[in-house]
């Protein structure tokens, strides 16, 4: 089945510092999405890519859609306390997310130092 | 608020014992999926429903069960619950592409 594999798997860095992410796989994805994970709650979709090269930016968060379809990158510039948690790629099966499951990274771990 | 409920919170139950865990979906999605993450891990994907058909299973045991109703809600039924079975279950729902999840139900088997 599809794979993502998302590096690194934790980062820690000091506040102000940019952070920057990605995904890739060995399967072509139609549309990538970006999942930020806080402690005990469920992930909350932050950026969703839907075109090859797509460049896409909420606030200070920039992704973008890898030209080749297999890979994605998630920057956060002037990182701040609250942008620990867990990020996620993740993808829909071709067809989308009505015809198949949505495949996860396996996340990457933020801790920022004030 | 992600529009996707998911109740209870939280369960504490013995092993051995059977729960069942509920999810609305967004109004108008008509996917719905069930997830399962444990302590440090990445989210497991378990099953998919879509308008109340079994669209897609991933690694769920057969001591679970799923089903969704014909007014979009999901049940997720745990049973003979072992104490790794502890975990946070997530619920999601789309309607195309995008999922929204639910703050999930945190089961602990003691």
């Amino acid at each position: 089945g599809q794979q993502l594999n998302q590096s690194p798997q934790s980062m820690f860095i000091q506040e102000g510092e940019d952070v920057s992410m990605n995904c890739t796989s060995s399967s072509i994805f139609n549309t990538w999405l970006w999942y930020k994970q806080d402690p005990g709650e469920g992930p909350v979709l932050l950026i969703a890519l839907y075109k090859a090269g797509e460049l896409t930016s909420n606030g200070r968060l920039t992704a973008q859609f890898g030209i080749t379809r297999k890979d994605s990158f998630l920057n956060i510039s002037a990182s701040i306390p609250s942008d620990v948690g867990i990020y996620f790629c993740a993808g829909p099966n071709a067809g989308g997310t009505s015809y198949g499951k949505l495949t996860f990274g396996q996340g990457t771990i933020l801790t920022v130092h004030p | 608020d992600s529009g996707v409920t998911q109740t209870p919170k939280h369960l504490i139950t013995a092993t051995g014992q059977r729960v069942t865990l509920r999810c609305s979906p967004r109004s108008g999605d008509l996917s719905v999926y069930w997830y399962q993450q444990s302590l440090d891990q990445g989210l497991q994907f378990l099953i998919q429903y879509y308008n109340g058909e079994e669209r897609a299973k991933g690694n769920i045991l057969e001591r679970f069960s799923a089903q969704q109703f014909p007014d979009l809600h999901s049940e997720l039924n745990l049973s003979s619950l072992e104490l790794g079975d502890s975990a946070l279950y997530f619920c999601a729902s789309s309607a195309l592409t995008e999922a929204f999840f639910g703050q999930g139900t945190r089961l602990t088997v003691v």
